[in-house]
């Protein structure tokens, strides 16, 4: 099984709402990651976790907080987001092997739009 | 700083073609690269790695290429199909970058049948 998951597929939410987004694999992969990518750009890394441990924060304001509750799970709480912060939100995961081995896959992503 | 270009950024052709898309990056110093393809609104599909010691994969019509020395890779894809239009992407991670992956801004293929 070669699959992450993500939900919600799609997310509405104003400016003073508090949401969540949520990723599973079950690959036994011990690195999770979330990006943001806009319309016609490549994805742009936020966070990375390295067993369960944040190991990079791509210095993105505070309103996105990571969670790490388990190695099979990664959750990204959003709070008074702003419009520009709309976007599609990836999930990723590698296994940490050699590091020449190490290869990322992917969610379907959350559509995420702030009103 | 590793950049990573993708030319053309757009490319369409005839179904049945073969064809070629190409990446480049300026720092010989990587672990590995990495193709996606992506369809719109989706996420990224990885298509092939390559490891740094390795000179190309395979992987059913689809064949990539890596001169690291160069810095640069190619994806072949043979007998193009309409369902192989879809944006690729190539990425690379860079020695000493932890684990950060740095894409390039993708060729938009369209296969017209």
């Amino acid at each position: 099984d070669t699959e992450v998951t993500q939900t919600p597929k799609h997310l509405v939410m104003g400016m003073t709402n508090k949401k969540s987004l949520k990723c599973e694999q079950h690959m036994g992969h011990r690195a999770m990651y979330w990006y943001k990518q806009k319309a016609k750009k490549p994805p742009e890394l936020m966070f990375v976790y390295s067993y369960e441990k944040l190991s990079i924060n791509e210095s993105v304001p505070s309103r996105f907080s990571p969670e790490c509750p388990n190695s099979s799970l990664l959750n990204l709480h959003l709070h008074a987001l702003q419009p520009e912060d709309s976007a599609l939100y990836l999930c990723a995961s590698s296994p940490l092997l050699r590091r020449e081995r190490n290869e990322q896959f992917f969610g379907p992503g959350t559509r995420l739009t702030v009103l | 700083k590793q950049e990573v270009t993708q030319i053309p950024a757009a490319l369409s052709v005839p179904e049945g073609e073969n064809l070629v898309l190409n990446c480049s990056f300026t720092d010989s110093a990587i672990y590995n690269l990495q193709w996606f393809r992506q369809d719109p609104g989706k996420g990224l599909t990885s298509l092939l790695l390559i490891q740094s010691s390795q000179r190309e994969q395979t992987s059913g019509r689809l064949n990539a290429s890596l001169d690291k020395s160069s810095g640069r890779s190619t994806l072949y894809i043979a007998a193009s199909q309409p369902g192989d239009s879809a944006t690729y992407l190539c990425a690379v991670r860079p020695k000493g970058g932890a684990q950060k992956l740095v894409f390039g801004q993708g060729t938009r293929l369209t296969i017209n049948p």
